[in-house]
């Protein structure tokens, strides 16, 4: 049972626009969201997160938002740049429990 | 930033060897490790859960017996492959959970790269 899903495999975006990834999950007692980067053969570098307390949260050109009502939550990357593309997985935790992560989604930005 | 170390980042043994894989978290203490296996194209798939000092659990369907985890300090686990086989090969991850740098969070190794002949 998936409980982190990104439906979205993969994403094209013009370099210097925004990317908006998606993020939905089914359990309602994940309270810490995160979005990992990751490049083939390496492993993830976390990039931003987000408690279930709040709404918003940015980082630089990295903005996380939450929707608790509707289980969801986004990642917008603005200005896009063609360093960005990799696969982006987004991941929930409920406590200090362990990790459940999406399928991921390949962002490729051309320039 | 806080960094996650493994070691080695890949290695080719023999069918039937044993392959011991480190993980270090090197600036903060990890009460708890993760180890994740990726195959080609798919997700992180969690093998098992390793807190310091106690044996790890391991998720549904992860032989114990073949993958051996310790968890030594709060700075170092282990994983052995037992036994080797070709199926075995795969993207070895860890992963470690602590606060750096007033960030909670889930920092992960580079992984190692494990080719089973």
């Amino acid at each position: 049972d998936q409980q982190v899903k990104q439906n979205s495999p993969s994403l094209s975006v013009q370099e210097g626009r925004i990317s908006i990834l998606n993020c939905d999950y089914t359990n309602s007692m994940f309270d810490y969201f995160l979005w990992y980067k990751k490049y083939p053969a390496e492993g993830p570098t976390f990039l931003i997160s987000i408690s279930s307390i709040k709404d918003k949260n940015e980082d630089g050109r990295f903005t996380v938002f939450l929707n608790k009502s509707a289980k969801h939550l986004s990642l917008h990357i603005v200005p896009s740049q063609p360093g960005d593309s990799a696969v982006y997985f987004c991941a929930a935790s409920a406590g200090a429990n362990n990790l459940f992560f999406g399928t991921g989604t390949r962002l490729t930005v051309i320039p | 930033g806080a960094v996650v170390s493994q070691h080695p980042s890949w290695v080719i043994c023999k069918s039937g060897t044993s392959v011991k894989i480190e993980c270090r978290s090197l600036d903060f203490q990890a009460t708890t490790m993760f180890w994740y296996r990726q195959f080609p194209k798919q997700s992180l798939m969690l093998m098992a859960t390793s807190n310091e000092g106690s044996k790890a659990t391991y998720e549904q369907g992860v032989e114990k017996d073949k993958f051996l985890i310790n968890h030594a300090s709060l700075t170092l686990s282990t994983l052995t492959v037992t036994s080797a086989h070709p199926e075995d090969s795969s993207f070895y991850i860890c992963s470690a959970r602590g606060v750096a740098g007033g960030v909670d969070t889930q920092y992960f190794g580079p992984g190692t790269r494990l080719t089973v002949l």
